[in-house]
C-alpha cells in the first residue's frame, strides 16, 4: 500500500460546482495533514493545513480529517477557471515520534474547472 | 512561496557535465528540503539538511548526488556526471526551527540535460 493515496482525475467539475478531493495515508501515527496546490509547471503552494480531526474552512476551501479512518479532504466551492491545478496531499514523516518537514506526497489530482 | 529563492531557474546541461543549484531559504528558517519530480511523476523527497548538517539523505541516489548547507551561503545541490534521467524540476522547501512542518516551496530549477 502506497503511503499516501490520492486518485489521479482528472476530475472536471463546472464553475460553481463544489469540487471534492481526497487522500488517504497509511501511517496511523500521523499528526499533520497538508494540501498543496501546483498549477502546471509551477511550484507547490501550501494551501491548507489541518491537525485536528473535522473541519477547517479556509475562504472556499474546506478541508476534512477523519484519523481513525485515515483520510483527509478538500472541498473547494464555488469552482472557478482558475482553480484548475494538481492538488497534492501531503503528510510529515514520522521520525522517533516526531514530525518534521519531510513530506511525503500523493500523486495527486488534476482538477479542470470548465466555465 | 516568493520568500525562498532557487536559481537557476531553468539549467541545460549536456551529459556528463556537473549541475549545481542552489537554495535559500525563507528568512528565519533553518531547515531545508530538497524534492524532485519526474516528468509525470509525483514529488519526491530527496534530503534534509540544517546549517552544517545532513539530517536525512534518505532519497538520494546512491551515487552522483550530494547535498550541503554551508554556514554561510545558500544550500546546494550537487549533480555529477548528469546523465538524461536526471532531467526533473528540483524544489527547495523550508520550515521554521523546531516543532513545524509546514514547508514552503521556491519556484524550482528545471534541470534539462542534452
Amino acid at each position: 500500500q502506497k503511503e499516501v493515496e490520492q486518485n489521479s482525475g482528472p476530475l472536471s467539475v463546472p464553475e460553481g460546482a463544489i469540487a471534492s478531493l481526497n487522500c488517504t495515508y497509511s501511517d496511523r501515527v500521523s499528526q499533520s495533514f497538508f494540501w498543496y496546490r501546483q498549477y502546471s509547471g509551477k511550484s507547490p503552494e501550501l494551501i491548507m493545513s489541518i491537525y485536528s480531526n473535522g473541519d477547517k474552512e479556509d475562504g472556499r476551501f474546506t478541508a476534512q480529517l477523519n484519523k481513525a479512518s485515515q483520510y483527509v479532504s478538500l472541498l473547494i466551492r464555488d469552482s472557478q477557471p482558475s482553480d484548475s491545478a494538481t492538488y497534492l496531499c501531503a503528510v510529515p514523516a514520522n521520525a522517533g515520534g516526531t514530525s518534521y518537514g519531510k513530506l511525503t506526497f500523493g500523486q495527486g489530482t488534476i482538477l479542470t474547472v470548465h466555465p | 512561496n516568493a520568500g525562498v529563492m532557487q536559481n537557476p531557474r531553468h539549467l541545460v546541461r549536456r551529459r556528463g557535465q556537473e549541475a549545481r543549484l542552489r537554495c535559500s531559504p525563507m528568512k528565519g528558517h533553518s531547515h531545508v528540503y530538497w524534492y524532485r519530480q519526474l516528468p509525470e511523476e509525483g514529488l519526491k523527497f530527496m534530503v534534509y539538511l540544517q546549517k552544517e548538517n545532513i539530517i536525512d539523505e534518505s532519497g538520494m541516489p546512491k551515487e552522483r548526488f550530494s547535498a550541503e548547507f554551508p554556514k554561510e551561503g545558500p544550500s546546494i545541490l550537487r549533480i555529477q556526471q548528469v546523465v538524461r534521467g536526471d532531467s526533473a524540476a528540483y524544489f527547495c522547501a523550508s520550515s521554521p526551527p523546531k516543532g513545524s512542518t509546514e514547508a514552503f516551496f521556491g519556484q524550482g530549477t528545471r534541470l534539462t540535460v542534452v
